[in-house]
């Protein structure tokens, strides 16, 4: 079984700082890596998808993918109170795609005004 | 983006009883459906996988005789839990994927037995 690791938190920000969120995974055949947010009671919303060394951006995001330490990183820039939620990192393998993913079990990330 | 609607969102049923949870792609054709089980403050887990036309795959540990999945069309898929217990209250979430490079999930159904 792949393991996806996070630190389940909560990671307390104070608003307009930079959040962190880390993510360690144990298949080293793993080609896909994503970043979901799930708010409380709701299913998770795709947040970036990442799938080759370095550095993605997409607005106040920027996901990070290192696959020789197998580690994969989410900042999130300017952090508002709307970004509290759980974090979910997956990785699935294969070849790119959104195919069979695996999950960490989240990263509880918590905004203060 | 696309939408896979999955109902009902909340239910309450008897210890012994069967619940069915709906998946419906509105604008796309699944031929994949991937169910999952969330626990509180616990991870995703995959229960099972279905393509359209086949028997679903499950994964190790999964009941498939207490967890029946249809998917015999193309834009509906089926999660029904037989024989409930209380432990089998969950957050139950379906996830669709027509082939390309992306997948949806639904919104998720809330179960508790009692």
């Amino acid at each position: 079984q792949k393991e996806v690791e996070q630190n389940s938190g909560p990671l307390s920000v104070p608003e307009g700082a930079i959040a962190s969120l880390n993510c360690t995974y144990s298949d080293r055949v793993s080609q896909s890596f994503f970043w979901y947010r799930q708010y409380s009671g709701k299913s998770p919303e795709l947040i970036m998808s990442i799938y080759s060394n370095g550095d993605k951006e997409d607005g106040r995001f920027t996901a990070q993918l290192n696959k020789a330490s197998q580690y994969v990183s989410l900042l999130i820039r300017d952090s508002q109170p709307s970004d509290s939620a759980t974090y979910l990192c997956a990785v699935s393998g294969g070849g790119t795609g959104f195919q069979k993913l695996v999950f960490g079990t989240g990263t509880r990330l918590l905004v203060s005004p | 983006g696309a939408v896979v609607s999955q109902h009902p969102s909340r239910v309450i049923c008897k210890s012994g009883t069967s619940v069915k949870i709906e998946c419906r792609s509105l604008d796309f054709q699944a031929t994949t459906m991937f169910w999952y089980r969330q626990f509180p403050k616990q991870s995703l887990m995959l229960m099972a996988t279905s393509n359209e036309g086949s028997k679903a795959t499950y994964e190790q540990g999964v009941e498939k005789d207490k967890f029946l999945i249809n998917h015999a069309s193309l834009t509906l898929s089926t999660l029904t839990v037989t024989s409930a217990h209380p432990e089998d209250s969950s957050f139950y979430i379906c996830r669709a994927t027509g082939g390309t490079s992306e997948a949806f999930f639904g919104q998720g159904t809330r179960l508790t037995v009692v």
